[in-house]
This record gives C-alpha cells, structure tokens and sequence, in this order.
C-alpha cells in the first residue's frame, strides 16, 4: 500500500479564515480522493483530485469552498475556504493504488472557532 | 439512489464470534469493502469482495451476497483491541467508495 501523510494533524481556526491542507504519497497513485467525517458521522465523499486538471466534486460541495489541487501523481492539497464553526470536521485524504484496495490518511482534524 | 445500512451499535464479550451486516441498494456494482476505525484514528482497510462468497482473512472474515445485496463482516476469537467502529462502503458504477454510518462495537470482558 501507498503511505499517505497529512499535513497539518489538526488546527484549530477563527470564522472566516481558510485553511490548506496537504496530502503526500509515498508512491504514484492513479486516483487521489478527500472525504470528510463529522463529529459521529460516517465519512462523506467531497470530491476526486484529479492530475493536472480540475477536481470533480460530489453534490453539495463546491470548488469555491473547497478548492482542489493535484498538480503531481504523489500529492494534492484541499483549502476550506471561509471557514465556519459547521466546518469542524475531521477531512481524509484517501488514494486508490488498485482496484481492490483504497486507503486513507491519517486525517486533519479541524475546530473552527 | 445510493443507501447502505448497518447496525448502529453491537456489544460482544471478548473471545466470542460477531457478526456485522451491511445491505445496500446502489447503482450498480463494482466491490465492497470493509473498514475498521479506533476512536480519533483513520480507518484502516480489512477487506474487499466483489464476487460472491466468504473471505477469510485471519480472524475476519467477509461474505458477499450481490443477489441479495448483502455483506457482513465476521469477528472470531474477539480481543478487546477490536473494540472500534466498522465502516461497510460500496463501490457502485460511479467508482466512488460510498460509506455507510458505521457500526459501533464494543467488546466486553
């Protein structure tokens, strides 16, 4: 399986500020997805980081809020943009290395005070 | 649409057997996966079927049922480090892993 890091583990933010984080693989993977989990909630597909191109986004999420880059096979960084106390949250990176295996980051935990 | 149910919360007593079910209606069918998830942690990958039948995997074992729509997840010779939650996802013609809640279980000495 591919390592993936997260960078930072958890932050804790002011209304209206952004924030970045980066996720990093150890080795080129073909697809690089972000998922959020709500405190006691399952996790939520925001959207797929697509190489080179624009991300595609899942219902209810758009790029305005939660603008995707991959600009490289091995990393991508998703910024919650304007942020309000509902986006406390924890966000996973996740990558696919084969059909049958997807794994998941250590996740950023965020509180947005 | 896509829906995937499971149990909200299971107990068991440590060295027993337990059974985690998953159902799910999708559109379409390309696998079905299996996470486990401590608490404050990320979920970890257990298994994957996408053909019917049992896959044994140490002490866990997953079974695929695709007629029926229907998984679950079987803990044998449970130890109180397995007390987590479960994450059941179905992979449908969208390729994107859909999860469900999650089932909460606990492991009693």
């Amino acid at each position: 399986s591919a390592v993936i890091s997260q960078k930072p583990s958890r932050d804790i933010c002011q209304r209206g500020t952004s924030l970045t984080i980066q996720c990093q693989v150890d080795s080129q993977v073909t697809m690089m997805f972000w998922y959020r989990q709500q405190p006691g909630q399952s996790l939520t597909l925001i959207a797929t980081a697509n190489q080179g191109s624009e991300a595609t986004y899942e219902s209810g999420f758009v790029i305005d809020k939660f603008p995707i880059s991959r600009p490289n096979l091995t990393f991508s960084t998703l910024t919650v943009s304007n942020m309000s106390p509902e986006d406390s949250s924890i966000y996973l990176c996740s990558d696919r290395v084969n059909y049958n295996e997807q794994f998941f980051g250590p996740g950023t935990r965020l509180t947005v005070l | 649409g896509q829906n995937i149910d499971q149990p909200t919360e299971m107990t068991a007593t440590e060295g027993a057997i337990v059974q985690i079910n998953c159902t799910y209606q999708t559109s379409g069918f390309n696998g079905l996966f299996w996470y486990q998830q401590h608490a404050g942690e990320a979920p970890t990958f257990l298994s994957y079927n996408v053909l019917d039948g049992l896959e044994e995997k140490g002490r866990f074992s997953s079974f695929l049922s695709r007629s029926k729509g229907y998984s679950y997840l079987l803990l044998k010779e449970l130890q109180m480090k397995d007390s987590a939650s479960y994450l059941c996802a179905v992979r449908p013609n969208t390729g994107k892993l859909i999860f469900g809640q999650g089932t909460t279980l606990q492991v009693k000495p």
